[in-house]
């Protein structure tokens, strides 16, 4: 089965805290990852996906095949970041790929 | 460029009534998929279309149809809806799937 975990509904932290948002997946094959960001009152929109290997807004994301997962990490959080973050893949399957995502962490930021 | 843009935003309809939602693709776009989002949920895949043709298809009951017109466009039908119909419907666009891009969604209750 197709699968995306998110073991966090909520993460607080400081502001200048580091931050990490799990993600765990389950895919029989080798699938592409990504992390969508919601800010209030915007549309979701893409963060970083991982074939990238770009870190976008100091965030940074490592594909681990062994543990399935694709943590999201900040070394310092800054308020603006307080989002809703969704971990999503796609099976790498042709050119019509679904995504897959998991039920977000509400990351809030506090001064 | 407008991106993705969908109507209406909001929508409340009763029990067994029938609803239409309308997606209009970002520039350049051929693809659009269609998601539905549950209160404290992640975006759950309905189906994609290209082409004017349904090309993958979620989980979801025959209740839930769609089209996709030569201006790439599209629509999402629900037929005989039930309460738990009720969610945020998002629509992406994409080139051949590949790079989504997320319209603002359409809310949708059923009374």
């Amino acid at each position: 089965a197709q699968r995306v975990t998110q073991p966090e509904k909520l993460l607080s932290v400081f502001k200048g805290a580091p931050v990490e948002l799990k993600c765990n997946y389950s895919y029989s094959g080798s699938p592409e990852l990504f992390w969508y960001v919601q800010y209030s009152r915007q549309r979701l929109q893409l963060l970083l996906r991982h074939i990238s290997r770009e870190s976008i807004k100091g965030f940074t994301a490592d594909l681990n095949k062994g543990e399935t997962s694709f943590h999201l990490k900040k070394p310092f959080a800054q308020e603006e970041d307080s989002a809703m973050y969704y971990c999503a893949l796609t099976p790498v399957s042709g050119g019509y790929n679904k995504l897959i995502f998991g039920a977000g962490t509400r990351l809030a930021v506090h001064p | 460029d407008a991106g993705v843009t969908q109507s209406p935003t909001h929508l409340i309809k009763t029990r067994g009534q029938q609803v239409t939602l309308r997606c209009s693709p970002k520039s350049g776009h051929d693809t659009v998929s269609w998601y539905q989002q549950a209160l404290g949920q992640g975006p759950q895949f309905i189906f994609q279309y290209y082409e004017e043709e349904e090309r993958q298809r979620g989980n979801f009951p025959d209740r839930f149809s769609g089209h996709q017109f030569p201006n790439y466009s599209s629509e999402l039908n629900v037929n005989a809806l039930l309460l738990g119909d009720s969610a945020l419907y998002l629509c992406a666009s994409s080139l051949r799937g590949h790079g989504y891009t997320f319209g603002s969604g359409t809310r949708l209750t059923v009374v």
